[in-house]
C-alpha cells in the first residue's frame, strides 16, 4: 500500500515562527497536495505539484509557499505564523488521473 | 465547475442497520469517484474508489455505486457497527484533477 507520512502529529509554534511542514510518500507518486481542514469549512486546497519544482496554487495559499525538490517529499511553508494558520494539515499523494488519492495522518498545528 | 454535495449532514442509527449515504455532483464527465472516512482529529482513509467506467465497487460490508447520467454515488454499509461511526467524505476531480469534496455525513451508530 502507498503510504503518506507527515512528519509531525501536533505541532504548537509561536506567532512569526517560520514553520514546515513536511510530507513524504513512497510510492512515486506525481502529483502531491497540501489542504488544511477547519470546522464548518471542510477541505481547502492550499497548493499542489504535478513534479518535481512545480508548483500551483490552490483556493487559499496565501501565508504559505511550498518546496518540491524531490518527487517523494512535499514541504509546506508557513513563513510567519498566524493564529488564523491553527488548523489540521493534511497532505495527498497521487499517480495521474484517474487513480485515487492517498492521505497522510495529518498534522494538528497550533499558533499561540 | 464541479460541485459535490452530501446528505445527510449527520446520521444516527441503531447498531445492526444497514444504511445510506448520498452523494450528488455537478460535472458528470467525472474520471472518478473517492468515498473517504475520517475519524475525529484524525487523517482520511481511503475506503472506495470507483472509476468512471464502473457502476460499484464493493469491499467486505461497503458498496459503493455510481450512476454518472444523474450525478450521484451512495455509499451502502450493511450491518452497521459502533466501530464504524466516523465522518464520512465523498470526492471527485475537477477537471485540473484536483479534488472536490463534499461537507461529510457524520455517521453514529449506536450500541
Amino acid at each position: 500500500d502507498v503510504k503518506v507520512t507527515q512528519s509531525s502529529r501536533y505541532l504548537v509554534k509561536r506567532t512569526g515562527e517560520k514553520v514546515f511542514l513536511e510530507c513524504v510518500q513512497d510510492m512515486d507518486h506525481e502529483n502531491m497536495f497540501w489542504y488544511r481542514q477547519d470546522p464548518g469549512l471542510g477541505l481547502r486546497l492550499i497548493y499542489f505539484s504535478y513534479d518535481v519544482k512545480m508548483k500551483e496554487k490552490g483556493d487559499i495559499p496565501e501565508g504559505y509557499s511550498v518546496s518540491r525538490e524531490k518527487k517523494e517529499r512535499f514541504s509546506l511553508i508557513l513563513e510567519s505564523a498566524s493564529t488564523n494558520q491553527t488548523s489540521m494539515y493534511l497532505c495527498a499523494s497521487s499517480l495521474a488521473q484517474p487513480y485515487g488519492y492517498t492521505f497522510g495522518s495529518g498534522t494538528r498545528l497550533t499558533v499561540v | 465547475k464541479q460541485e459535490v454535495t452530501q446528505i445527510p449532514a449527520a446520521l444516527s442509527v441503531p447498531e445492526g442497520e444497514n444504511l445510506v449515504l448520498n452523494c450528488s455532483f455537478t460535472d458528470s464527465a467525472i474520471y472518478n469517484l473517492q468515498w473517504f472516512r475520517q475519524d475525529p482529529g484524525k487523517g482520511l482513509t481511503s475506503l472506495l474508489l470507483i472509476q468512471s467506467s464502473q457502476r460499484e465497487q464493493t469491499s467486505g460490508r461497503l458498496n459503493a455505486s455510481l450512476d454518472k447520467s444523474s450525478g450521484r454515488s451512495t455509499l451502502y454499509i450493511a450491518a452497521s457497527q459502533p466501530g464504524d461511526s466516523a465522518t464520512y467524505l465523498c470526492a471527485a476531480p475537477d477537471s485540473s484533477y484536483k479534488l472536490i469534496f463534499g461537507s461529510g455525513t457524520r455517521l453514529l451508530v449506536r450500541p
